[in-house]
Order: structure tokens, then C-alpha cells, then sequence
């Protein structure tokens, strides 16, 4: 078992859709959770960071944490075809400074 | 421009060769990291550099090496290629772990 599962997709969804993406996790000790967008071949793009159980919300995205389940989630408001990408999940395990990333989930918006 | 700089952007390369890959950091991050990208494994991590020393392992095979210099740029060394390796090669650099990680836009090797 990976230590960070991510469905790989694609999820395709018409524009203005709210779009949910998920990681779960096996390890506990992971406490700092992340995610990031990647356009085709370009470099992943923060989009979000928690360090604790429950939302975090930043314009149109949303970060939710459910330690208890090993369980995050990205929720996307009103998605536009720019959101075509593909979204990584990153986790950090607490005493340690390294990314584990899920292997993404491919959105696709069509207009 | 995410301020981490990668060059070259593109490599094409023969197997048995040697290529250097250099990364410069964000203005004022002192740790770096390497990171593989292959359509198979996803983002490996290969390995990190604090300022100048060796903080953390991955993934790096012996064939790999890297480095941080006094500047705080940061060389990935790959030698005796193999078809294999053809990826995507990314680094990021963060402040410390309340930062998150800042990528550059990657360099992407093709041994042929």
C-alpha cells in the first residue's frame, strides 16, 4: 500500500461545477498537508497549506483535513476550464521537511 | 516566475553520459530539494540540502549526486545514464517546513 493515494482520474466536469478531490493516507505521522495544481509540463503551483483538521478556504478553493480518517479533500467553487490540471496532494510527517505527493488527479473543465 | 530558477530546460543526452542540472532557490531559502517526475512513479524525492549540507534522502540512486554551494545553487549530477531516467527533474526550495516548497519549472532530460 502507497503511503498517499490519489485517484488518478481524469475527472471531467462542465464549467462551473463544484469539484471535490481527494488523498487518503496511511501513516499518521503525517501533520502538514498540501496541495498543488501542475499545467502540462510546467512546475507544481501551491495552492494550498494546513497543518490542522478541518477547512481552510482561499477564494474559490478549499482545503478540508480529517486526521482522524486519514482523509483530505480540495473543493473547487465554480470551476472554470483555466482549472484544467492536474492536482497533487503533498504531505509532510512532523519532525521531517519532505514532500510525499499522491500521484495527482487530472481535471478536465470544458466550457 | 516562481523565483526558483532551473537550467537548461530541455536535455537530450546519450546513454553512459553525464549531465549537471543546477537549481537557484528563492531569495533567501535555504533548503533545497530534488524531485523526479516520471509518467509511472509520479514525484519521487531524491534529495535535500540545508545550507550546504546534506539533510535528507530519497529515492537518489548511487549514479546520482548532488550538491549546494556557498551561494546556496544547487547541482543534481547524473551520470551513466540509462533510458530510464528520461523525466522530468524539479527543485523546490522552502524556508523551513511552515513554508511549503516553491518549484521551479523543471528540466527535462531525454537520454536516448
Amino acid at each position: 500500500q502507497k503511503e498517499v493515494e490519489q485517484d488518478p482520474g481524469p475527472l471531467s466536469v462542465p464549467e462551473g461545477a463544484i469539484v471535490s478531490l481527494n488523498c487518503t493516507y496511511s501513516n499518521s505521522a503525517f501533520q502538514y498537508f498540501m496541495w498543488y495544481r501542475q499545467y502540462s509540463r510546467k512546475g507544481p503551483e501551491l495552492l494550498m497549506y494546513t497543518y490542522s483538521s478541518g477547512n481552510k478556504e482561499d477564494g474559490r478553493f478549499t482545503a478540508q483535513v480529517d486526521k482522524s480518517s486519514k482523509y483530505i479533500s480540495l473543493f473547487i467553487r465554480d470551476s472554470q476550464p483555466s482549472d484544467s490540471a492536474t492536482y497533487l496532494c503533498a504531505m509532510i510527517r512532523s519532525g521531517y521537511s519532505t514532500l510525499t505527493f499522491g500521484k495527482g488527479t487530472m481535471l478536465l473543465v470544458s466550457p | 516566475d516562481s523565483g526558483v530558477t532551473q537550467t537548461p530546460k530541455h536535455l537530450i543526452t546519450a546513454t553512459g553520459q553525464r549531465v549537471t542540472l543546477r537549481c537557484s532557490p528563492r531569495s533567501g531559502d535555504l533548503s533545497v530539494y530534488w524531485y523526479q517526475q516520471s509518467l509511472d512513479q509520479g514525484l519521487q524525492f531524491l534529495i535535500q540540502y540545508y545550507n550546504g549540507e546534506e539533510r535528507a534522502k530519497g529515492n537518489i540512486l548511487e549514479r546520482f549526486s548532488a550538491q549546494q554551494f556557498p551561494d546556496l545553487h544547487s547541482e543534481l549530477n547524473l551520470s551513466s545514464l540509462e533510458l530510464g531516467d528520461s523525466a522530468l527533474y524539479f527543485c523546490a526550495s522552502s524556508l523551513g517546513p511552515d513554508d511549503g516548497y516553491t518549484f521551479g519549472s523543471g528540466t527535462r532530460l531525454t537520454v536516448v
